[in-house]
């Protein structure tokens, strides 16, 4: 099993849809959470932290369920310029960072 | 601000040849990493160094893969022999703060290698 686990898509919605990503963990003891975004033959982009008491930032919003384990993210109102892939990353308190393999999302108009 | 830089940004070698990548981290950047990344794959951990001491190399394949952080600075990535499995991108990213697991990390370009 993988430390790290992501909705293996691909997901196509269409302009305007909300979609939602979950990721799931198998180490306890993680200590952060992050969701990057990867464009298509570029490097990974920091797109929001995961807090514990959950956070949003603008038409995205994250959760962190630490009991069982998984970060989920939630897209509202999709536009064309969100189709990327979305990277789920669980850091342990030593800063090691574990990448999921990430789901794609294609926005459709 | 300048951003990670990496070269080269494409190399082509045939098996059992050997390469080089290079890094150059953010400034003032503590911790460096580098990454392999397998097409249709998420970036998997190869080697975290903090300045110029190795924090985890523990996915490191150590019988062709080494790396270096020269003054805890540049970092370079070698491959000797390079086998076709090792057909990836290579990317390096730097993070501001030490042995923190709150840190940003910022990515550079990626270096694309293909072995044939």
């Amino acid at each position: 099993r993988k430390e790290v686990e992501q909705d293996p898509g691909p997901f196509n919605v269409p302009e305007g849809a909300t979609v939602a990503f979950n990721c799931t963990y198998s180490n306890s003891a993680s200590q952060s959470f992050f969701w990057y975004r990867q464009d298509c033959r570029k490097e990974p982009k920091l797109l929001m932290s995961v807090y514990s008491s959950g956070n949003e930032d603008g038409r995205f919003t994250a959760q962190l369920n630490r009991a069982s384990q998984y970060i989920s993210l939630l897209i509202r109102d999709s536009k064309l310029s969100d189709s990327a892939t979305y990277l789920c990353v669980v850091n342990t308190n030593a800063g090691k960072s574990t990448f999921g393999d990430g789901t794609t999302l294609t926005v459709k108009p | 601000e300048a951003g990670v830089a990496q070269s080269p940004r494409y190399k082509i070698i045939e098996k059992r040849q050997s390469v080089a990548f290079w890094c150059n981290p953010i400034s003032g950047h503590a911790t460096l990493y580098w990454y392999q990344q397998i097409l249709g794959q998420g970036p998997k951990l190869l080697i975290q160094f903090q300045n110029n001491g190795v924090v985890d190399d523990s996915q490191l394949p150590k019988d062709r893969f080494s790396a270096e952080r020269l003054k805890g600075v540049d970092s370079t990535l070698k491959i000797q022999p390079a086998k076709l499995e090792d057909s990836a991108v290579y990317l390096c990213a730097s993070s501001p703060l030490k042995g923190s697991s709150y840190n940003e990390q910022f990515f550079g370009p990626g270096t694309r290698l293909t072995v044939l």
